[in-house]
C-alpha cells in the first residue's frame, strides 16, 4: 500500500539519550518534511528536504538533525534528548515542494522524554 | 511576523452547516490549504485555494480573499464523523506551510 510509514509508533526515552525516528515513503516524492505537534500549537516545521541529498532548517531545528541519502528515507535524529522534545512527530512528503503541492502525512510518532 | 488565527473550538449540530474562519499574515503568499485531523491521527488534505473565490468539493467548500488575508471552510450536512480539528495553513514565499493551531469541531446529535 502506497504511503508514508513512521517508526516507532511511540517511545519513552530517558533525557540525554540519542534517538532516531524513521520515515519512509514509497510514492517517489521529492520533498519530505518533519514536523512536531504540541497541544495548543500548530504544526511546526523542524527540517525539510526538497530532494535527495539536500536538507534545510525549518522553524524549530535546534536539537535535531536529518539526512536524505535517498528519495525514500528521511530519518530524524535527536542527539541528546531533552524533556522539551516531548511531542508528536509527523513526517510528510509532497511531489515537488512547490506550486499546488499537497503534503501527505505519516501516522506520527509519540515521543516522551523523561 | 507570520500569524494564523482560527477559533479554538466550535460546536454544531448533525445535519447543519458550519463555517470555520481563518485569518492569516504571512511573508508572501502561495496558496492556502485546509486539512482535517481526527484525534490521535495524522492530518489529511481537504482543500487548496490559490485564487480568490470559492472552491467546492462535495460537502466541503473553501473560500479565499487574498486582499483581506482571510479564508473559511464551509461544511454542509454535518455528520458525526466530521468531529475533528480543522487546520488552516497558508504557504509563504518560500513555499513553506505556516500552520494554525486548528479549530476543534464538535458535532452534537
Amino acid at each position: 500500500i502506497a504511503g508514508i510509514t513512521q517508526a516507532p509508533t511511540s517511545q519513552i526515552l530517558a533525557a540525554g539519550r540519542r534517538m532516531t525516528l524513521r520515515c519512509t515513503q514509497d510514492m517517489r516524492h521529492n520533498a519530505m518534511y518533519w514536523y512536531r505537534q504540541d497541544l495548543g500549537l500548530g504544526l511546526r516545521l523542524i527540517h525539510y528536504s526538497n530532494t535527495a541529498g539536500t536538507t534545510g532548517k525549518g522553524e524549530v531545528p535546534d536539537g535535531y538533525s536529518v539526512s536524505r541519502a535517498n528519495t525514500d528515507d528521511f530519518p530524524l535524529t535527536l542527539a541528546s534528548a531533552v524533556p522539551s522534545q516531548t511531542s508528536v512527530y509527523f513526517c510528510a512528503s509532497s511531489p515537488t515542494g512547490t506550486e499546488a503541492d499537497t503534503q501527505y502525512f505519516g501516522p506520527g510518532t509519540r515521543l516522551t522524554v523523561l | 511576523g507570520q500569524n494564523i488565527d482560527q477559533p479554538t473550538e466550535m460546536t454544531a449540530t448533525e445535519g447543519a452547516i458550519v463555517q470555520i474562519n481563518c485569518t492569516y499574515q504571512t511573508s508572501g503568499f502561495n496558496g492556502l490549504f485546509w486539512y482535517q485531523q481526527h484525534a490521535g491521527e495524522a492530518p489529511t488534505f481537504l482543500s487548496y485555494n490559490v485564487l480568490d473565490g470559492l472552491e467546492e468539493k462535495g460537502r466541503f467548500s473553501s473560500f479565499l480573499s487574498r486582499s483581506k488575508g482571510y479564508s473559511y471552510l464551509l461544511l454542509k450536512e454535518l455528520q458525526m464523523k466530521d468531529s475533528a480539528s480543522y487546520l488552516c495553513a497558508p504557504r509563504d514565499s518560500n513555499y513553506q506551510l505556516i500552520w494554525g493551531a486548528g479549530t476543534k469541531l464538535i458535532i452534537k446529535p
